[in-house]
């Protein structure tokens, strides 16, 4: 299996420029999730979704937009980039479970907006 | 605010040493501690959680201690050994919410041969 994939691996964006990161998982997982990473900071939640026609806002919305059409895609949109949008974007899928299950991360998408 | 608090930043141990990297936390409903593990161009991997019922679960060379009435938790990496130099990070979420975890802000561990 190929767990979560996402594409691109690298982007350079111009600011005002908009972009999709893809976001595919193959393990029929219910749950997914984008996250961004910045030095010092940690991951910080964007968006989620608990299933295909359902999302919902994170930590940091702002400026980002998803959707969840499949239970197998999560794309997420940047609108109009700006230089603060400048990170590491990771996206995970999280099956249903009694309990807690573990969330499984894709290799990121280094984004830079000049 | 941040809601799980990380420490060190960074940590440097010899080969054979003791990591031990702490967390705490400020939200009580938080019922679900995971530590992440993340190499360089990598996305993090889980490596070892714990739920607040349990004071300390240990996987291999790995241990998580849990304090709840003080809401910090630790993580212990007995025997260090260079292939664990990575960056950890700490998480928790609420009951039955791991899609929606909030991470501490990470330690960039470096384990010298």
């Amino acid at each position: 299996n190929a767990g979560v994939t996402q594409t691109p691996k690298f982007q350079v964006l111009k600011t005002g420029q908009s972009m999709t990161l893809q976001c595919a998982q193959d393990m029929n997982h219910e749950y997914m999730s984008w996250y961004r990473q910045d030095p010092g900071m940690g991951l910080r939640l964007i968006h989620y979704s608990v299933g295909a026609g359902i999302t919902d806002q994170g930590e940091v919305p702002n400026g980002y937009n998803v959707s969840r059409s499949t239970t197998e895609d999560f794309p997420l949109r940047l609108l109009s980039a700006a230089p603060s949008q400048t990170s590491v974007y990771f996206c995970a899928s999280t099956p249903r479970g009694r309990q807690n299950t573990e969330a499984f991360f894709g290799q990121g998408t280094r984004l830079t907006v000049v | 605010q941040q809601q799980v608090k990380q420490s060190p930043q960074s940590l440097i141990v010899q080969k054979g040493g003791i990591s031990i990297i702490n967390c705490a936390y400020e939200n009580t409903a938080f019922d679900y501690f995971p530590w992440y593990q993340q190499f360089p161009g990598k996305g993090p991997a889980l490596l070892i959680a714990i739920r607040p019922d349990v004071s300390e679960k240990k996987e291999g060379r790995f241990t998580i201690s849990f304090n709840k009435s003080a809401k910090q938790f630790s993580l212990h990496i007995m025997d260090s050994q260079p292939g664990d130099s990575a960056t950890y990070f700490c998480a928790a979420s609420p009951m039955d919410s791991s899609y929606k975890l909030i991470f501490g802000s990470g330690t960039r561990l470096l384990v010298r041969p």
